[in-house]
C-alpha cells in the first residue's frame, strides 16, 4: 500500500520563475493538503483541496495556487518565485478531511 | 489565535524515558498530533488524541492531555538512538483539516 509520493524530490529555480510540484494520495485518501517548511521551523498550512476544490487557505499570497484532480491528485504552483519561498513543500492526504493527515517525503525547493 | 509552543532541544540517555511538551492556544482544537520528523525526510504520525480524552498510550508512547492549560506531553519509554528526530506538536484548527505546527522539539539521544 503506497504512501504519499511527492515529485520531484528536489528542485532549483530562479528568481522570477514559476514551479509546479506533484502529490499522490494514499490509497483511500480524498483529500490533500500543501504545508509549507522553512529550514529550522514547523510546516506552516497553504491550502487544502476536497472534491477538486479549494476548500480552506492559510496565510500565503495568491502566487500559490493549486489543483486536485479526479483521480484525488494534486498539483501546487508558485508563480513569480522569491528566494524566500527556499523550502520544502510537504504534501499531506487524509480521508475526508477529518481523519489524521498522513505527509509524503516532501520537495525540497532552492531558489537561486 | 492560533499558536502552538515547544522547547526546542531535548538530550537524553538511551535506556531513559523522554518527555517533550507542548502548549497550545486554541481551545476548540479537537485532535492533537505528535509527528516525528528524521533528517531529510517528511514527517510521520506517532499518535494522537482526542481532546475528550486525557491520556492514550500505544507501545513504548504515552500521550498526556492537560485540556485546563492547554498542555499536551509525549512520553517515549526506554528511548534507543532510532528515537533521534525531531518530533512536532500539532493542532486540528477550525472545520476542516488545517493542522497548526509547533517549530519542533529536536531529541538527541546518546549512550
Amino acid at each position: 500500500d503506497a504512501g504519499v509520493t511527492q515529485s520531484p524530490t528536489h528542485l532549483i529555480k530562479t528568481r522570477g520563475q514559476q514551479v509546479t510540484l506533484r502529490c499522490s494520495p494514499k490509497s483511500g485518501h480524498d483529500t490533500v493538503s500543501w504545508y509549507q517548511q522553512a529550514l529550522g521551523q514547523g510546516p506552516q498550512f497553504i491550502f487544502q483541496y476536497y472534491e477538486e476544490e479549494e476548500r480552506q487557505r492559510g496565510n500565503f499570497p495568491d502566487r500559490f495556487s493549486g489543483h486536485q484532480f479526479p483521480n484525488y491528485s494534486s498539483e501546487l504552483n508558485v508563480n513569480a518565485l522569491l528566494l524566500g519561498d527556499s523550502a520544502l513543500y510537504l504534501c499531506a492526504s487524509s480521508r475526508r478531511g477529518d481523519q489524521p493527515q498522513h505527509f509524503g517525503d516532501g520537495t525540497r525547493l532552492s531558489i537561486l | 489565535g492560533e499558536d502552538v509552543e515547544q522547547s526546542l532541544f531535548l538530550s537524553v540517555r538511551e535506556g531513559d524515558s523522554s518527555v517533550i511538551n507542548c502548549t497550545y492556544t486554541d481551545s476548540s482544537s479537537t485532535y492533537l498530533y505528535w509527528y516525528k520528523q528524521e533528517p531529510g525526510a517528511g514527517l510521520q504520525l506517532l499518535t494522537y488524541i482526542f481532546s475528550n480524552m486525557d491520556m492514550k498510550q500505544d507501545q513504548r508512547l504515552t500521550v498526556l492531555l492537560n485540556k485546563k492549560d492547554k498542555h499536551l506531553s509525549l512520553r517515549i519509554a526506554d528511548t534507543q538512538t532510532g528515537d533521534s528526530a525531531i518530533y512536532f506538536c500539532a493542532e486540528k484548527s477550525g472545520g476542516y483539516n488545517k493542522l497548526i505546527f509547533g517549530a519542533g522539539t529536536r531529541l538527541a539521544v546518546h549512550p
